[in-house]
Formats: structure tokens, C-alpha cells, sequence
């Protein structure tokens, strides 16, 4: 089973919500990754986490933050998010010894839209 | 600086037709490398992959790529396309330094005609 899920699919928020996005993965993966995708452009890295522990936080605002609460287990807490911040958020995972990522392995993402 | 190149940002193929989708990278060493395919709206889906030895790769969905070391070339090939296959392709390697990220091509958007 290769499968990352993601909730929700969609997702509308006002500019002073909070909401948080979920990813979850059953393949044993010891790295989870946050990605923001705009249209038309590849995937850019926001997140990355190793053991559960944070390994990577790609200058991303503090409007954003990152849970890993266990190994399977991967939350994107948002707050106070702008319009620009519009995108479809996509989860990944990958196995490996300890700093080799080989592939990765998406979830289907979550279109956020920010009004 | 180290970097994923993917020429074309649209090619267009008639149904049946073959096709070959280019990247070349930027690296000292032979990175690992990847390609993905994505359809619109979804989440990225791993096409296939190269780490080493034979440098031509089967993928799924009867698609296949070759390394060329001497090009630092990763082309991705399919003698037939489907209708089907229309969607975002993106080529991504990991440089091996060890730091849990790999790094994606701009990516080339495939039309089919029918």
C-alpha cells in the first residue's frame, strides 16, 4: 500500500480563521513533507519531517505551523492565512536510512482557497 | 548552482503517437531521479525511477526513461500515447546530500490530440 490521504480535499477560509489540514500515511515512512503548489508550477517545499522531528522549515511564516504528532501523522495548522496564500497544499512521505530520501509518495492535496 | 531543466513547458502529440519528454540536470555526481505525473487538481504520482545500474527504466502506465551520464539527461518515453496520459510531467532529482528534499523540474504539460 503506497497511500498518503489527505483531508480535507477542499478547504475555504476567512483571513482570521483557524483550520487545520491532515495527512496520513500507513507505509512505515520515517519522513513527511508539506509542499504548497500553485497553479501551473511545480511543487514548493515548506516542511520537512524526519523521525518526527522538524528537519526543515523552508523560511515558511509563522502563519503556518507544522505537527507531526506521530509517525504516521502529519497536521498543517493555519492562522491568520493571506489571500496569496491560495494553493493546493499536497502531503508526501518517503523511507529510507536515516537522510536518504528516495522517492516520495503524495497524497492528493487540499485546495485551500483564502478569502 | 545545481538545478533540473525541463525545455519544454508544452508539447502537444496525436493520440498513438510516440512520445519523449526531456530533462537534463545540473550535478557533479549522478543524482537519484525521478519522474512524476500529475492530472489536474490531484496530488503527484511517481512514474518511475533511477538510483543505478541499468540506465533504462520501466514505469508504470508503459512508460520508460533513459539515463545518459554523458548528457546528464533523464528523458522520459512512451511508444504510444493514450488520451489518458494528458497531464503535468515533472522530473525531480535528489542530490544526495542528505538533507530529505529533491528538487523538481518546472515541469512539461502533455495535450493530446485526438
Amino acid at each position: 500500500d503506497t497511500e498518503v490521504t489527505q483531508t480535507p480535499k477542499h478547504l475555504v477560509m476567512g483571513m482570521t480563521n483557524k483550520k487545520s489540514l491532515k495527512c496520513e500515511q500507513h507505509m512505515g515512512h520515517r519522513a513527511m513533507y508539506w509542499y504548497k503548489q500553485k497553479a501551473k508550477k511545480p511543487p514548493e517545499l515548506m516542511f520537512v519531517y524526519s523521525y518526527e522531528k522538524l528537519s526543515i522549515n523552508e523560511s515558511v511564516p509563522s502563519r503556518f505551523s507544522p505537527e507531526c504528532p506521530n509517525s504516521s501523522l502529519l497536521n498543517l495548522h493555519l492562522h491568520a492565512l493571506q489571500p496569496e496564500d491560495s494553493a493546493l497544499y499536497l502531503c508526501a512521505s518517503s523511507q529510507g536510512e536515516a537522510g536518504t530520501t528516495l522517492e516520495q509518495y503524495f497524497g492528493p492535496g487540499t485546495r485551500l482557497t483564502v478569502t | 548552482a545545481q538545478s533540473v531543466t525541463q525545455p519544454d513547458i508544452h508539447i502537444t502529440v496525436s493520440e498513438g503517437a510516440s512520445l519523449e519528454l526531456r530533462c537534463n540536470y545540473s550535478y557533479g555526481a549522478t543524482p537519484y531521479l525521478f519522474w512524476y505525473v500529475q492530472s489536474p487538481g490531484q496530488g503527484l504520482q511517481l512514474l518511475l525511477k533511477y538510483f543505478s545500474g541499468d540506465t533504462l527504466v520501466q514505469g508504470i502506465k508503459g512508460f520508460e526513461a533513459e539515463f545518459k551520464r554523458s548528457q546528464s539527461s533523464f528523458n522520459l518515453r512512451k511508444p504510444s500515447v493514450h488520451w489518458s496520459d494528458a497531464a503535468e510531467y515533472f522530473c525531480a532529482v535528489d542530490l544526495l546530500n542528505r538533507d530529505d528534499k529533491i528538487i523538481f523540474g518546472k515541469g512539461t504539460r502533455l495535450h493530446i490530440l485526438p
